[in-house]
């Protein structure tokens, strides 16, 4: 049973383009939302997060919009480049800080 | 300052044999946590080690194993290996609580 689901599973944008990525969870207890970017052969690094107690987070040309009564988030990437080409992850906290991760999504930004 | 190094890189194994992987963890960090990703997935939690003791564990069964040791440096053991046992084994370490988890490169494993 996946916790946290992930949509699209893939994405292409040009250049200056405004790639959205969306996550839906059902479980409550939930109380961290990171995101994570992966390039191949490496491992995911962390991008941004937010709790549930806020609606919105910026950092840089990173963004999460974040709806507690839906039990969504979704991640918005300003102004994309090519060197933002990577899967990106979605993960939920819960527990003793175990996180739940996403299917991941393949960005690809044509130049 | 190092961030989270993990050893090997790559390594390959035959079904049946046993795997030690090794990862330390950001300096600071006394907690460490393991995930196993398999290819075009997302990271699966294996277990999570916290004062030298298993803190809490995910759904694998018990030929996976840990150990954490006092310089919060961390193994993960792998018995009786299967061919779906093929995957990048993450570590990640964070501060005691419910704190950011920084991941390492991974070890890829492949299992023949």
């Amino acid at each position: 049973q996946q916790q946290v689901k992930q949509s699209p599973q893939s994405l292409i944008v040009q250049k200056g383009g405004i790639p959205i990525i969306n996550c839906a969870y059902e479980n409550t207890a939930f109380d961290y939302f990171p995101w994570y970017q992966q390039f191949p052969g490496k491992g995911p690094a962390l991008l941004i997060a937010i709790r549930p107690d806020v609606s919105e987070k910026k950092e840089g040309r990173f963004t999460i919009s974040f709806n507690k009564s839906a039990k969504q988030f979704s991640l918005h990437i300003m102004d994309s480049q090519p060197g933002d080409s990577a899967t990106y992850f979605c993960a939920a906290r819960a527990g003793a800080n175990n996180l739940f991760f996403g299917t991941g999504t393949r960005l690809t930004v044509i130049p | 300052d190092a961030g989270v190094t993990q050893s090997p890189t790559h390594l390959i194994k035959t079904r049946g044999q046993q795997v030690t992987l090794r990862c330390s963890p950001k300096s600071g960090h006394d907690t460490v946590s393991w995930y196993q990703q398999a290819l075009g997935q997302g990271p699966q939690f294996i277990f999570q080690y916290y004062e030298e003791e298993e803190r809490q564990r995910g759904n694998f069964p018990d030929r996976f194993s840990g150990h954490q040791f006092p310089n919060y440096s961390s193994e993960l053991n792998v018995n009786a290996l299967l061919l779906g046992d093929s995957a990048l084994y993450l570590c990640a370490s964070s501060l005691s609580g419910p704190t950011a988890q920084y991941f390492g490169p991974g070890t890829r494993l492949t299992v023949t």
